[in-house]
């Protein structure tokens, strides 16, 4: 049974580019979250995504966009990057039922010069 | 707002000691999920525990221990009999039952590096 899958495993851009995280979810999953982690702290919530919908958003600018595909996996786009969006973006699925614990893939460590 | 609290940025214990991470949070929600997550070096979080609101029972899984104390928000988490293997960042999460199906997040605290010494 595969778990949730992410790709790139690292991915380096520079300032002002975009960039897309693709991430699969575990089987039987149909919610896809997205968190960001920065060095020495906990993940932060993003966005995440049920029935190809954005269902909640974090404190998070416009510059990040998902999307959700009929097959439940999710893209995450960030334009214009900046020198502070450097971390580890961790894809997180879930079944819908409230209260069911989320399971994480291996997360994209991006970099940006 | 929901708020989680690890005051322990880093322990460190000898192999074989037993040692409790602490958590406390705050929510204003009656119904909400507590959550411990695991994150090796490679950098997978891998789910532990997940307790709901309305359960103040204590788990044991192995050497595993929670205690859930409503009275005072917190959520701490033993190891007992600690192992090198334990070596990793632990994290405390809460989630609050908003309305809908699939629409909640996690609120994580900063994370306790724990490291086990042979």
């Amino acid at each position: 049974d595969a778990g949730v899958t992410q790709s790139p495993t690292h991915l380096i851009k520079t300032r002002g580019q975009q960039v897309t995280l693709r991430c699969s979810p575990k089987s039987g999953h149909d919610t896809v979250s997205w968190y960001q982690q920065a060095l020495g702290q906990g993940p932060q919530f993003i966005f995440q995504y049920y029935e190809e919908e954005e269902r909640q958003r974090g404190n998070f600018p416009d510059r990040f966009s998902g999307h959700q595909f009929p097959n439940y996996s999710s893209e995450l786009n960030v334009n214009a990057l900046l020198l502070g969006d450097s971390a580890l973006y961790l894809c997180a699925s879930s079944h819908r039922d409230r209260g069911q614990p989320q399971h994480f893939g291996d997360g994209t460590r991006l970099s940006i010069l | 707002a929901q708020k989680v609290t690890q005051a322990q940025t880093e322990i460190s214990v000898v192999e074989k000691e037993d040692v409790t991470l602490d958590c406390v949070y705050e929510t204003r929600d009656t119904t909400y999920y507590l959550f411990w997550y695991k994150q090796p070096p490679s950098g997978e979080l891998v789910f532990l525990i997940r307790r709901n609101s309305f359960d103040e029972q204590n788990e044991i899984s192995g050497r595993y221990s929670w205690n859930f104390q409503k009275s005072t928000s917190s959520f701490n988490f033993t190891i007992t009999a600690s192992q090198v293997v334990d070596s990793a960042v632990y994290f405390c999460a809460l989630s609050e039952a908003h309305s809908g199906a699939g629409s909640y997040q996690l609120t994580f605290g900063k994370g306790t590096k724990l490291s086990v010494i042979p």
